[in-house]
């Protein structure tokens, strides 16, 4: 079975500092990964996602994501965060059936100016 | 552009009414998902579709239903809402393949009284 941990509930970075947000997955096929972002009020959105071939996946808004798989991990970073950048930001992995995701409880960005 | 649109953004009921929510995307897509998302546990699932008149439970069934009569639309129930029902509910959908990621709907925040 496949399951997804994000590390820190709630991160807080201040304004042009590096953005980390911590993601390990479990999983006993080869996984594919997604993270997601959330405004206030709104659904989740694509950020970037991971298939097969480079490990080092670039997304929008300047983030990106590293699979590497013998820490099973799935961080996502951003060197410079700015204010728009606070969200709630969700790690993925979907299920070997193709149709089933598994999401983590999410991380809560705060960008302090 | 993708859509998949929620029947309302806010929504305020009774405790013992009979409550649908509406989704309907535009991407032909074969699966359709129902989720609730609570501060602090994520996304949980509560059905999903992966054809018209076909249904599977999610984590967290009970006290809900859904309807697929047709491929666009995903229907989720709360057949005598509950307090403990209010939260936020998103709608998604997700093509055919294994590298496809979800398509997520705005949410419904519902609330119970």
């Amino acid at each position: 079975a496949q399951s997804v941990t994000q590390l820190g509930s709630h991160v807080s970075v201040s304004e042009g500092a590096l953005v980390l947000l911590r993601c390990n997955y479990s999983s006993s096929v080869p996984p594919y990964l997604f993270w997601y972002v959330q405004y206030p009020n709104q659904g989740l959105q694509l950020l970037l996602k991971y298939t097969t071939g480079a490990t080092l996946v670039k997304g929008i808004n300047g983030f990106e994501a590293e699979f590497k798989k013998s820490e099973t991990s799935f961080h996502l970073t951003k060197p410079s965060a700015h204010m728009s950048d606070a969200a709630e930001y969700f790690c993925a992995v979907s299920g070997n059936t193709g149709n089933q995701f598994y999401f983590g409880t999410g991380t809560s960005l705060t960008v302090i100016p | 552009d993708v859509k998949v649109t929620q029947s309302s953004r806010y929504l305020v009921k009774r405790t013992g009414e009979k409550v649908f929510l509406e989704c309907v995307q535009d991407m032909d897509h074969e699966n359709m998902f129902w989720y609730r998302q609570d501060p602090g546990l994520g996304l949980r699932l509560i059905y999903f579709s992966y054809d018209v008149k076909m249904k599977e439970k999610g984590d967290i069934p009970e006290g809900y239903s859904v309807s697929r009569e047709k491929k666009e639309r995903f229907s989720l129930i709360l057949e005598s809402a509950s307090t403990n029902q209010t939260s936020m509910y998103l709608c998604a959908s997700l093509g055919f393949g294994f590298y496809n990621e979800q398509f997520f709907g705005p949410g419904t925040r519902l609330t119970v009284l």
